[in-house]
């Protein structure tokens, strides 16, 4: 059962346009939400993380915003720039009765290609 | 300031033999994690713990182990390696926060496969 999902395996952007990474979840438990980045043979990184009373957070060129009536999210790169060319994780996690412990679920991961 | 380390980066094992995947963090993170990831998926949570002496299962735990003996070390022990644990392991640490969620930092990874 894949409660968090990334659809899109790839995309493919142009230098300088927007890219769209795109991710919906199942959970409606989940009110926290979280971008990593992935370079190879290294770590992911965090980007960017929004909760659930908001449906916007800007930080920079990446901007994440949540509709949660269709829970679904979307994290916006503009521009885009060669050096973004990753693998771009989504992750989500309930922090409802505070017993969480901060555990992420994590969608399969979209890689992200920026030609220039 | 390293962040979290792992050690091995790389690793090959026989089937049924054991090993010890390490992993220290020096931000005086409460909170830390074991996931693996396998080719095309997403990362799975096999153990957590929210403190020394106090651990908990994640998605994935069968076949490991884990113990946290003290704030900075959270090794992870896999005691007879089968094929299906072949995977990239990753280790992460984070704040505390009960009913908050604190990003998480992620170690390098160590690449095991089981033949």
């Amino acid at each position: 059962d894949q409660q968090v999902k990334q659809n899109s395996p790839s995309l493919s952007v142009q230098e300088g346009r927007i890219s769209i990474l795109n991710c919906d979840y199942t959970n409606s438990m989940f009110d926290y939400f979280l971008w990593y980045k992935k370079y190879p043979a290294e770590g992911p990184t965090f980007l960017i993380s929004i909760s659930s009373i908001k449906d916007k957070n800007e930080d920079g060129r990446f901007t994440v915003f949540l509709n949660k009536s269709a829970k679904h999210l979307s994290l916006h790169i503009v521009p885009s720039q060669p050096g973004d060319s990753a693998v771009y994780f989504c992750a989500a996690s309930s922090n409802a009765g505070g017993t969480s412990y901060g555990k992420l679920t994590f969608g399969q991961g979209t890689i992200l290609t920026v030609h220039p | 300031n390293a962040g979290v380390t792992q050690t091995p980066k790389f690793r090959i094992l026989k089937i049924g033999q054991s090993m010890t995947l390490q992993c220290t963090q020096d931000m005086n993170h409460n909170y830390m994690y074991w996931y693996r990831q396998d080719p095309g998926m997403g990362l799975k949570l096999i153990y957590y713990s929210v403190g020394a002496g106090i651990t908990d299962k994640g998605e994935v735990p069968n076949g490991y182990n884990v113990s946290r003996s003290t704030t900075e070390d959270f090794p992870l022990r896999l005691e007879l390696a089968a094929p299906s644990q072949t995977s990239v392991y990753f280790c992460a640490s984070s704040t505390a926060g009960l009913a908050v969620t604190y990003e998480q930092y992620f170690g390098p990874g160590t690449r095991l496969t089981v033949t």
